[in-house]
């Protein structure tokens, strides 16, 4: 059974460094195929894709944010580690990590884990 | 502002089938055959319902049904339930861009 289960701080203050790790069980991420994903969610508005690692170590960003974020793994810990700098009020969101299991092509996000709402406020 | 257009809300009788559009570009929706649809309810993850434009994933109802023409894809819900009552987003790989997902759509059902 995969589960994905995201942990990190509940609240940061603005202009602050937010670490959030994903911890992946049921499969390894140094699996052929394996693309670990974060995704946030502001309150009541939509999904922002923002990083991708992949099992070959390959790394991906939204190139809106791309100079803010760093995202790397654990592969001893089987962990995902996202780190976004300089923290605003307008990052506060639930943030997701989402596996896609790539096939022939890089397809879709089959398993997710229960988010980690993150408030950032001085 | 998201990449993707959907409509904000749209609602059906119970039984009755509906639509949602998503709306994006030669780079992305017309571009590639990786849309996919997710569900989310009130406090919950998203769960995916099509993927590739058009296929379902196992143990995904047959009421879900995707397709596309062009730059708009599209997810038709049919035999709406009461438990098809929540948001539905649209995703779509863009190549350089990688994922870029639809605003959200609110089903409600009457």
């Amino acid at each position: 059974q995969v589960t994905l289960r995201e942990s990190g701080p509940a609240l940061v203050k603005p202009t602050q460094t937010l670490t959030l790790t994903c911890t992946c069980s049921g499969f390894s991420l140094n699996s052929d195929g394996m693309c670990m994903n974060w995704i946030r969610q502001p309150p009541g508005k939509a999904l922002e894709w923002l990083a991708r690692i992949d099992w070959d170590d390959a790394k991906f960003y939204s190139p809106s944010l791309k100079t803010r974020l760093t995202i790397s793994k654990d592969t001893s810990k089987n962990q995902v580690v996202l780190t976004m700098t300089n923290m605003d009020p307008v990052d506060t969101a639930t943030y997701y990590c989402a596996r896609i299991v790539r096939g022939m092509t890089i397809s879709y996000f089959d398993s997710w884990g229960q988010g980690a709402l993150v408030t950032v406020s001085s | 502002q998201s990449a993707l257009t959907q409509p904000a809300s749209v609602s059906g009788s119970p039984g009755q089938s509906i639509t949602i559009s998503c709306t994006g570009t030669s780079s992305d929706v017309g571009n590639y055959k990786l849309v996919s649809w997710y569900q989310q309810h009130p406090g919950k993850a998203p769960k995916v319902i099509i993927y590739e434009d058009n296929k379902r994933p196992s143990g995904i109802s047959t009421r879900f049904s995707g397709s596309k023409s062009g730059n708009t894809a599209s997810l038709t819900i049919s035999g709406l339930q009461a438990a098809d009552e929540a948001d539905y987003y649209c995703c779509s790989y863009a190549g350089s861009r990688e994922f870029v997902f639809g605003g959200g759509t609110k089903v409600t059902v009457l």
